[in-house]
């Protein structure tokens, strides 16, 4: 069965923390996005991480992709109250024109 | 440059009524999309259409039929309305097969059904 797990899928934590949320897959898939959802609006791409050993960035955001281990991390940085959204990671199977989405992990940054 | 539209913004159906979402792109995108989003369940696939004149099932196709009416038009139809398809619909675009696939979402649309 194809899986995407994220990790944690609730997180609450003070401005100006570190901390990474996990993902991991059960294929193979040398593609992985990152998405981010204010409450009640749509999905807004972040990243597109294409191969083993991948890492991109972006302000306060670092997502990097391990392919072997089947496994994408996003790290925020001294994290902003504006950061606060639900994070997706999505996994294209090789074998799949299909995306195969995360469940989310909710991010509240308290001032 | 609008991206990807979506009409209604908000429905509410009786059961067994049925109704058409409809999504439209302007960024020449090969591929469209239908998902749903239900509380901590992430998305779920419901149709695609990979180009023009095709359509493939996605993971919850059931009680769904989907047009893709020309390259921008992608729409949704449920043909008897059920409470469990209760949910927000997004539909989405990209380049086809690219590795610049990244899917680009409209607004969604939110369902109720009653």
């Amino acid at each position: 069965e194809l899986k995407v797990e994220q990790n944690p899928l609730f997180l609450s934590m003070q401005e100006g923390k570190n901390y990474t949320i996990y993902c991991n897959y059960s294929t193979t898939s040398d593609r992985l996005y990152w998405y981010r959802q204010d409450p009640g609006k749509s999905l807004e791409s972040l990243f597109v991480l294409l191969s083993n050993g991948a890492v991109k960035q972006e302000g306060r955001l670092m997502a990097s992709l391990d392919t072997k281990a089947r496994l994408s991390t996003l790290h925020i940085t001294a994290a902003v109250h504006d950061l606060s959204a639900t994070y997706f990671c999505a996994v294209r199977p090789d074998s799949n024109y299909q995306l195969i989405w995360g469940a989310g992990t909710k991010l509240i940054i308290k001032p | 440059n609008a991206g990807v539209t979506q009409t209604p913004k908000f429905q509410v159906l009786k059961t067994g009524q049925s109704m058409t979402l409809q999504c439209a792109q302007d960024m020449n995108h090969n591929s469209m999309y239908w998902y749903r989003q239900d509380p901590g369940m992430g998305l779920r696939l419901i149709y695609y259409s990979a180009s023009e004149g095709t359509t493939d099932k996605g993971e919850v196709p059931n009680g769904y039929n989907v047009s893709r009416l020309n390259k921008r038009e992608f729409s949704l139809r449920l043909e008897s309305a059920a409470p469990s398809q209760t949910s927000v619909y997004f539909c989405a675009s990209s380049v086809y097969l690219s590795s610049s696939d990244t899917q680009y979402f409209g607004p969604g649309t939110r369902l109720t059904v009653l």
